[in-house]
């Protein structure tokens, strides 16, 4: 069964440290990839999303998230957070047919100014 | 509407009673997915309908859990003589249909937060 592994549940930085947010999946196929966010009280939110092309994708606030085929992985990059980052982020995945999303368990980042 | 939206927000149930919950997705998007957050996990797959039919009922946990679609809108989880592992988040998310290698965003509702006591 495919699977979505997020390595840090809960990361702590301070304002203009840089973000990386680990995602590796276990499906050896064609995938689509997903980060999206939630911020405290708000709805989940699509962040960015890759399905194929350049393994570079940047999405809204500054994110960006490379894929790595080789290594499985999908992680999710800010050069500076800002406060307003805080929520938690989920990847996801999706392969074969349909809409169909397996989710990472999520990391919580917070960020102290 | 402007969003997917679910209702209620927050419900508490007795153990062994049956709850419903609602959702009503963004007008036109023909397909709706309903996932579930248990607390400090990730959200899980329950059920996609694409119109008024499931082709993908696969998360459904057990025959306790059903849901339905009408009219190509609001959707219905039913979950039956409820059990404590069932207190959760339960998500709402709807998208334009899936089309052929084509990924449609899904939207996602606020949630029903469900409290088996």
């Amino acid at each position: 069964a495919q699977s979505v592994s997020q390595h840090n549940h809960h990361v702590i930085l301070s304002e203009a440290a840089s973000l990386e947010l680990g995602c590796n999946y276990s499906y050896g196929g064609t995938v689509n990839l997903f980060w999206y966010v939630q911020y405290p009280g708000q709805h989940l939110q699509l962040l960015l999303k890759y399905f194929s092309g350049d393994p570079l994708v940047k999405g809204i606030k500054g994110f960006e998230a490379e894929f790595i085929k080789s290594k499985f992985s999908f992680n999710l990059r800010k050069p500076s957070v800002q406060w307003s980052d805080t929520a938690e982020y989920f990847c996801a995945v999706n392969s074969g047919g349909y809409n169909k999303l397996i989710f990472g368990a999520g990391t919580r980042l917070a960020v102290h100014p | 509407g402007a969003g997917v939206s679910q209702s209620p927000s927050n419900k508490v149930t007795e153990k062994g009673k049956d709850v419903e919950l609602r959702c009503d997705p963004i007008s036109g998007h023909t397909a709706l997915y309903w996932y579930r957050q248990r607390l400090g996990q990730g959200l899980e797959f329950l059920i996609y309908f694409q119109g008024n039919s499931a082709p993908d009922k696969s998360g459904l946990p057990s025959d306790r859990f059903s849901a339905e679609r009408t009219g190509e809108s609001v959707s219905t989880l039913t979950i039956q003589r409820t059990q404590q592992e069932d207190s959760a988040v339960y998500l709402c998310a709807s998208s334009l249909d899936f089309f052929g290698d084509k990924i449609n965003e899904q939207f996602f509702g606020p949630g029903t937060r469900l409290t088996v006591l």
